[in-house]
C-alpha cells in the first residue's frame, strides 16, 4: 500500500532564507505527486503536481519540487520565503492514475521577521 | 466559479445527535471527495464518487457515517449517531479526471459534545 512521509512535522526559517520541505513516498507502482498549501482556517489548494515529463515542476507562489524515483523523494523548495509563505504542506501521491490521494501527515512553516 | 461549497461551516452539536454536512462540487467535476481532518490522524479520505456512484468507501470509520451524491451537483455527508471523537474538520473537494487536482471546499468544522 502507498504511504507518504513528511518527515519534518515543524519548520521555522527567516524571511528571505531558502527552504527545503522533505517528502518520501512508498509505492511499487507508477505514481503521481502532488504538494498542497493550507492556510489558517482554509481549505487545501493544489502548489504543483508531478505526472510525467520533467522531474523538476514549477508551482505557484514561486515553489518547485524534484522527482527522485530512486530515492522515492518530492522535494518542496522555493528560494527565499515570505512572511505569507506561512501555512501548512501536505505532500500526496496516487497510484497509477488513480483519482485516490493518500496524504502525509503535513510541514508546518513557520516565517519570522 | 464559486469553488467548492461546504454548509454548514461550523457545526456544534450533542452526542447521540445526527449530523448532516453538504457538499456542493464545481461544476462539470465528476468525482467528489470526502476528508477528515484532525490532529491525531492528519488529512483521511472517507470516500469518493465518480458520477454520483460511490467508487471507495474503505475510509468510512463505521457504520454510524453514511454519504450520498443525488445528483452531480450535491453530496451529503451524514453521521448517525454523533460521538465526541468524531469532532474534526471535514473537507469536501471535486476533480475533473482531465487534470488530477483536487479543489478543496473551507470545510466543516464539527464538535460534538
Amino acid at each position: 500500500a502507498q504511504s507518504v512521509t513528511q518527515l519534518d512535522s515543524q519548520v521555522p526559517v527567516f524571511e528571505e532564507a531558502p527552504v527545503e520541505l522533505r517528502c518520501n513516498y512508498s509505492s511499487s507502482v507508477s505514481v503521481y505527486l502532488f504538494w498542497y498549501v493550507q492556510y489558517p482556517n482554509q481549505g487545501l489548494q493544489l502548489l504543483l503536481k508531478y505526472l510525467s515529463g520533467s522531474t523538476l515542476v514549477k508551482g505557484i507562489n514561486g515553489f518547485e519540487a524534484e522527482f527522485n524515483k530512486s530515492q522515492t523523494s518530492f522535494h518542496l523548495r522555493k528560494p527565499s520565503v515570505h512572511i505569507s509563505d506561512t501555512a501548512e504542506y501536505f505532500c500526496a501521491v496516487s497510484e497509477g492514475g488513480s483519482e485516490k490521494l493518500v496524504f502525509g501527515k503535513g510541514t508546518k512553516l513557520t516565517v519570522n521577521p | 466559479d464559486a469553488g467548492v461549497i461546504q454548509s454548514p461551516r461550523h457545526e456544534v452539536t450533542e452526542m447521540g445527535q445526527e449530523v448532516t454536512l453538504r457538499c456542493k462540487p464545481i461544476s462539470g467535476h465528476d468525482y467528489l471527495f470526502w476528508y477528515r481532518q484532525t490532529m491525531m490522524r492528519g488529512l483521511e479520505l472517507l470516500i469518493y464518487f465518480n458520477n454520483n456512484v460511490p467508487i471507495d468507501d474503505s475510509g468510512m470509520p463505521e457504520d454510524r457515517f453514511s454519504a450520498k451524491m443525488p445528483n452531480a451537483s450535491f453530496s451529503t455527508l451524514k453521521i448517525q449517531p454523533s460521538e465526541p471523537r468524531d469532532s474534526a474538520v471535514y473537507f469536501c473537494a471535486s476533480s475533473s479526471n482531465i487534470r488530477y487536482e483536487q479543489y478543496f471546499g473551507p470545510g466543516t468544522r464539527l464538535t460534538v459534545t
